[in-house]
Order: structure tokens, then C-alpha cells, then sequence
């Protein structure tokens, strides 16, 4: 089956500081992914759609210039929280989309973001 | 805009037993996607079941299938002899057709953690 991995799992970070959270499809090519963020024991918030070689989109009240998004190939798109605060800190799960006739959207494991 | 709704919170099931999880939906669109996704405690997300809202047959896949009402916008998630190993969040997900200008983004309800009973 399709996989989707994501890294880091898990990271911690000071207020100020700028992570990159990876995303990539193993097995197959992604023209589309996508990313969210759930907070504990609520369901996923579509925070943005990443489409290859182009810009992002944004759902609303998201900032783009908070959480960049770079799609640079088929196979990785990366989230990038600058000057991450308290506030940020959630749980970041990644998607890909399977071109086919589901155009199936297969999952990361996520990643954790605590700031201090 | 769509929206799917969930209203049980949370479910208990007794091992071996059948539970029924409920899910309605809104939409205008005519084709779309309806789906059922388990997220067990790993927090990883993971397709139970998909339908076609094409489709009249409900979709089945081993001890899970689903009820789906196009007219009523429903879409109820049955686990039969349920096993402990389905103790889990569950959501119930749509995702329109690229027809209606959608990016193939899904829209999730809020959720129904389940709990499964020895």
C-alpha cells in the first residue's frame, strides 16, 4: 500500500525558534498534499493544501507566513512554523493524494510540536 | 460549504457485540466521496471504509459496513463482533467530486471515540 512518512515525530523547541516538519510519499508520486492540525481529543483542521511546483493554499485564518509550505517535488512538502510560540504547539499530521479514482488520501504519523 | 456532523461523542461497545456510529452530512454537490477513518491511540489515521455516493450498495469491508442514505445524508458506520482492537477515534470524512471544484481535500466530522468493553 501507499505510504506516507513524516519527520520529525516528535520535537521540542524554545519560543522564537523555526522547525521543519517533513512530509513524503515512499512509494508513490503526490501532485497534492496536504496539512493539518489537531489539537487533544478533537478532530483534524485542514490548515493547507500543497500542490508541486506552485503555492500553497490556505484555509481560512490560517497565516501563510507562519506556516510556510514548500512543495518542491512529488514525493516531499515541508511545513515550516516560524518563530513558533506556545500557541503552535499541536499535533501536525500530513497527507498525500493517490491520483486513481479515489484520488485516495493516504496519512503520515504525524508530528508533535511542543514550544516552551 | 459542506459540513459533516457526528453526534456521539462517545460510544461503548461490549466485546463481540455490534455498535452502530452515526454520521449526516450537507452538501449540494451530486458526486462526491464519503469516508470512515480509524485513529487508534498511535494517533495515526487509518481508512476504514469508503463510498461512493454513486453507489446504491452500502459498502462492506470484513466486520465494517456502513448504511448510507443519499436522500437523508447519512452515513452510519456498523462494527460487528467488535474486537478490542477497534477501541479507537473515528471519523467520519466527505470529500466532494473534482467536479465541483473541489482539491480533493476532506471534511471530517468531529469525531466518536470508541470504547470497546472485555
Amino acid at each position: 500500500g501507499a505510504v506516507v512518512s513524516q519527520h520529525p515525530s516528535r520535537v521540542i523547541c524554545k519560543s522564537g525558534t523555526s522547525v521543519k516538519i517533513e512530509c513524503r510519499s515512499l512509494d508513490f508520486q503526490a501532485t497534492t498534499m496536504f496539512w493539518y492540525r489537531q489539537f487533544p481529543k478533537k478532530s483534524l483542521m485542514l490548515m493547507a493544501t500543497s500542490n508541486e511546483g506552485s503555492k500553497a493554499t490556505y484555509e481560512q485564518g490560517v497565516e501563510k507566513d507562519k506556516f510556510l509550505i514548500n512543495h518542491a517535488s512529488l514525493t516531499l512538502s515541508t511545513l515550516t512554523v516560524t518563530s513558533a510560540h506556545p500557541e503552535d504547539s499541536s499535533f501536525y499530521i500530513c497527507s498525500a493524494n493517490l491520483a486513481g479514482l479515489y484520488n485516495e488520501q493516504f496519512f503520515g504519523p504525524g508530528t508533535r510540536l511542543t514550544v516552551l | 460549504a459542506q459540513t459533516v456532523t457526528q453526534s456521539q461523542p462517545e460510544m461503548s461497545v461490549q466485546e463481540a457485540e455490534t455498535v452502530t456510529l452515526s454520521c449526516t452530512y450537507d452538501t449540494s454537490e451530486s458526486d462526491y466521496y464519503l469516508f470512515w477513518y480509524k485513529q487508534p491511540p498511535s494517533r495515526q489515521m487509518i481508512l476504514v471504509i469508503r463510498q461512493e455516493a454513486y453507489k446504491q450498495q452500502n459498502a462492506t469491508e470484513n466486520r465494517f459496513s456502513v448504511n448510507f442514505q443519499k436522500a437523508a445524508k447519512s452515513f452510519s458506520l456498523k462494527i460487528s463482533d467488535s474486537q478490542l482492537g477497534d477501541a479507537a477515534m473515528y471519523f467520519c470524512a466527505y470529500k466532494g467530486g473534482w467536479g465541483g471544484g473541489s482539491q480533493g481535500n476532506l471534511i471530517f466530522g468531529k469525531g466518536t471515540k470508541l470504547s470497546v468493553k472485555p
